[in-house]
Order: C-alpha cells, then sequence, then structure tokens
C-alpha cells in the first residue's frame, strides 16, 4: 500500500465550478501536508500546506485536513483553464524524519 | 533570477556513460533533494543533504552518487547510465528555520534519455 495515494484521474470539472482533489495517507505520524501544482514538463510549484486539522484558505484555494480520517482535500473555487495541471499531495512529519512522501498525482482537467 | 537552478535541462547519452547533473541555488537553504520521476510512479527520493556534511539515502540511491560541494550546490551523477534512468530529475531545497516543516522548493527539472 503506497503511504500517499490519490486518485489518478483525469478529473474533468468546468470552468467555474469547484474541483475538489482528494489524499489518503497511512503512515499516522505524518503532520505536514502539502498540493503541489505541476503543468506538463514542469517542475512541482506548491500551492498550499497545511499543519492542522480544519480549513485553511488561500484565494480560490482551501486545503482541508482530517487527520483522525487520515485525509487531506484541495478544493479550487471558480476553476480556470490555467488551472488544469496535475495536483500532487505531499506527506511529511515533523518527528525528525523530514522527508516529503508524494502521491503520484490527479490530472485535472477544466472545460471551457 | 532562478532561485533553484538545473544544468543541463534536457541530455541525450548512452549506455555505460558517466553523467552529471547539477544544481544550484541562492535561497540560502541548507537542505537540498534529488528526485527522479517517472510516469505513473510520482516522485521519488534519490538523495538528501541537510548540510554539507550530511548526505543521506532516499529510497532510490542504487546507480546513483551526490556531493555537495557547498551550501548552494548539490550534483547527482550516474556512474554508468542504464536505459531504466531515463526520467525528470528534479533538485529540490527546504529550510527547517522557516516556521513551515520541509517546505520543499523545486528546480526546472532536467530531462535525461538513456539510449
Amino acid at each position: 500500500q503506497k503511504e500517499v495515494e490519490q486518485n489518478s484521474g483525469p478529473l474533468s470539472v468546468p470552468e467555474g465550478a469547484i474541483a475538489s482533489l482528494n489524499c489518503t495517507y497511512s503512515d499516522r505520524v505524518s503532520q505536514s501536508f502539502f498540493w503541489y501544482r505541476q503543468y506538463s514538463g514542469k517542475s512541482p510549484e506548491l500551492i498550499m500546506s497545511i499543519y492542522s486539522n480544519g480549513d485553511k484558505e488561500d484565494g480560490r484555494f482551501t486545503a482541508q485536513l482530517n487527520k483522525a480520517s487520515q485525509y487531506v482535500s484541495l478544493l479550487i473555487r471558480d476553476s480556470q483553464p490555467s488551472d488544469s495541471a496535475t495536483y500532487l499531495c505531499a506527506a511529511t512529519s515533523n518527528f525528525g524524519n523530514e522527508k516529503l512522501t508524494f502521491g503520484t498525482g490527479t490530472r485535472l482537467t477544466i472545460i471551457p | 533570477d532562478a532561485d533553484v537552478t538545473q544544468t543541463p535541462r534536457n541530455r541525450i547519452t548512452k549506455t555505460g556513460k558517466r553523467i552529471m547533473l547539477e544544481c544550484s541555488q541562492t535561497k540560502g537553504h541548507d537542505r537540498m533533494y534529488w528526485y527522479r520521476q517517472d510516469p505513473g510512479l510520482g516522485l521519488r527520493l534519490i538523495y538528501y543533504s541537510f548540510d554539507v556534511k550530511d548526505i543521506n539515502k532516499g529510497e532510490i540511491s542504487d546507480g546513483y552518487s551526490v556531493s555537495r560541494q557547498a551550501q548552494a550546490k548539490f550534483s547527482l551523477s550516474l556512474e554508468s547510465a542504464i536505459p531504466n534512468q531515463t526520467a525528470l530529475y528534479f533538485c529540490a531545497t527546504s529550510d527547517p528555520t522557516s516556521g513551515f516543516y520541509n517546505e520543499q522548493f523545486f528546480g526546472p527539472g532536467t530531462r535525461l534519455t538513456v539510449l
């Protein structure tokens, strides 16, 4: 079982709608979680970090963390064609082991 | 100027050749990482370094070696390249003193093809 799992997609969402991306993790020690956006052939770009249970909002992006369910999600409101990319979920422990473990990513396509 | 740079950006080589990929950063971060990315497998950690004197193997270090020449420079070598090392390679940096745990920032990547 992979430590960080994502639905590979593709996920297609109409322009202007809410895109919802999900991620589960198996290591209960994981404390910090990250969402990266990666355009085809480009490097991952950090868009959200979350450490506490609940929601964290930044512009059109909201990250949600539920440690009891070992579940992290990313909501993108008012989806734009420029949001079409692969979204990578990553987790790390704050207890000395600070390597990131990545999911394989979800490919998101925004349909104009 | 980019904070994390990688050279070369693209490289085609032949089986058995020695290849070096270089990473430089101006972010002042102590921690540097090398990943490879393959379709369907995601990003996998090859080596990481928490400072100049601290180098550690990641999950897929076989066939690779690294050198941390300075705080700002971290090189990845393939001693004898083989076709299954064809992949996209990324360097990343992080600063544990920034207040955020291990946010990593990536370079532009090197696309390596081994024939």
